[in-house]
């Protein structure tokens, strides 16, 4: 199973929209609504900020959304903070045999 | 909240086994309707799963890493653990625990994470 492809780089200036692809196959991306994104500091651990494709955990402003169309996912941010600032991971369900999958990761940089 | 915390080793040798346990608190393994993973990052790489278990035994494991890797849990001590044998520096990485929803799939919460570095 290959990783999910995510561009590796993404800016914006503050208050301006970003959005983040994620591309796969309809093994997994295409295939499941089983879509999250992970924020990642540096040095942390990291976060959960979409799962099923569009909702948002509890806590989590709602700048960030998710979307779907066929193989890719996007997450948007809105808005844009400098605590946004971080690298942003994809994750797709991928069928019994290899559960998981995760992207390549996207570092954002808040200009 | 549920929280993890692993704990291990941060130094195995080449071909010795790497072994790792997580530690939930403020809810219980045996509840049911999680998995429990192990994800690891190599050094300014992405992420990759490894495994999981549900509490009942049940273990899904990368097929990549499968021949080497065991997963197994301990509920009467709220614990799951990771076992990766004959390591190579290409297994130097953080490896996180995290609980993952059955029915949609997702991970939340993670461990802070454990750096385990494979070195002579």
């Amino acid at each position: 199973q290959s990783a999910l492809t995510q561009p590796p780089s993404a800016s914006g200036s503050p208050g301006q929209s970003v959005t983040i692809s994620c591309t796969g196959t309809s093994s997994d991306v295409g295939g499941y609504n089983y879509v999250s994104w992970y924020q990642q500091h540096p040095g942390k651990a990291p976060k959960l900020m979409i799962y099923e494709v569009s909702k948002r955990p509890s806590g989590v402003p709602d700048r960030f959304s998710g979307s779907k169309s066929g193989n890719t996912a996007s997450l948007t941010v809105s808005g844009l903070q400098a605590e946004d600032e971080a690298d942003y991971y994809c994750s797709s369900y991928a069928g019994s045999n290899t559960p998981y999958v995760f992207g390549t990761g996207t570092k954002v940089t808040v200009l | 909240q549920v929280q993890l915390q692993e704990s291990g080793p941060g130094l195995v040798k080449p071909s010795q086994t790497l072994s790792l346990t997580c530690t939930v608190s403020g809810g219980s393994i045996g509840g049911g309707g999680y998995y429990w993973s192990w994800i690891r990052q190599h050094p300014g790489k992405g992420l990759e799963w490894v495994g999981h278990i549900y509490y009942s035994g049940s273990t899904y494991y990368n097929p990549s890493l499968k021949s080497r890797v065991t997963i197994s849990v301990d509920t009467s001590k709220n614990q799951f653990s990771l076992k990766l044998s004959s390591v190579t520096a290409a297994d130097t990485a953080v490896y996180y625990c995290a609980r993952a929803r059955t029915a949609s799939h997702w991970f939340d919460p993670w461990g802070q994470g454990s750096l385990v570095t494979v070195s002579s």
